[in-house]
């Protein structure tokens, strides 16, 4: 079965650095995303993104987040200057449609730890 | 201020039992709702999903309800083994705002006892 995958799997950083993130999203989807999660908390949304351009963002997502889809396969989340809060689970997603007739297939991650 | 993290509720079931995970959604103007499965080091992983226009959806083993008057939806697992053991949210999307943005619940623990 197709699945998202995500590299790497732990990321560590210092505070201050520019990490990114980086997902493969399942081949025949369109619509891609990033959720995370910190720990014991909510799955948390933070951006959509459909035809090269982002669809929707939270209010998390702010300018020190970006997203990109630099060629066919590849999906990233980079995050300039992190931050302790910046510590989560990252959480890539695709669907193959926007609509509710595709749910989002998760990938499992990359835990990042900002020190 | 320190964020503090959340306490989730557990359910512990014998397997073979039958399982029931509730969820309150938030959103009265939701229409489409999934539940997902969460294993330790892991996404979370699709298990079923409903919309708005329907009562009830079966699966394989999975059954998911939904009643809209009191924004409510449960999971039920048919004989459930240790398999199922991990995090349960339940997810909500509003798909008149034009996007596909999950609103996930807090989530509950499954332990199956052997």
């Amino acid at each position: 079965e197709p699945e998202v995958t995500q590299t790497p799997s732990h990321q560590v950083t210092q505070m201050g650095q520019e990490v990114i993130l980086r997902c493969v999203p399942i081949s025949n989807h369109l619509y891609f995303y990033w959720y995370r999660q910190i720990l014991g908390q909510k799955v948390e949304f933070l951006v959509s993104f459909y035809n090269n351009e982002i669809s929707e963002k939270s209010e998390i997502f702010d300018d020190q987040f970006s997203v990109e889809r630099p060629d066919g396969s590849n999906f990233t989340l980079k995050i300039r200057s992190t931050k302790l809060e910046d510590s989560a689970m990252y959480f890539c997603a695709s669907s193959g449609t926007g609509g509710t007739d595709s749910p989002l297939h998760f990938g499992n991650g990359t835990r990042l730890t900002v020190t | 201020g320190e964020s503090v993290g959340l306490h989730l509720p557990t359910l512990s079931v014998q397997e073979g039992d039958n399982s029931i995970i509730n969820c309150a959604y938030s959103n009265s103007a939701s229409d489409y709702f999934i539940w997902y499965k969460q294993e330790s080091g892991k996404g979370p992983q699709f298990i079923i999903d409903i919309r708005s226009n329907m009562d009830k959806r079966q699966g394989q083993r999975v059954t998911v309800l939904l009643n809209k008057t009191v924004k409510h939806l449960s999971l039920q697992i048919a004989a459930t083994q240790p398999g199922d053991s991990a995090v349960y949210f339940c997810a909500e999307n509003y798909s008149g705002a034009g996007s596909y943005q999950l609103t996930f619940g807090k989530g509950t623990k499954l332990s199956v006892i052997p």
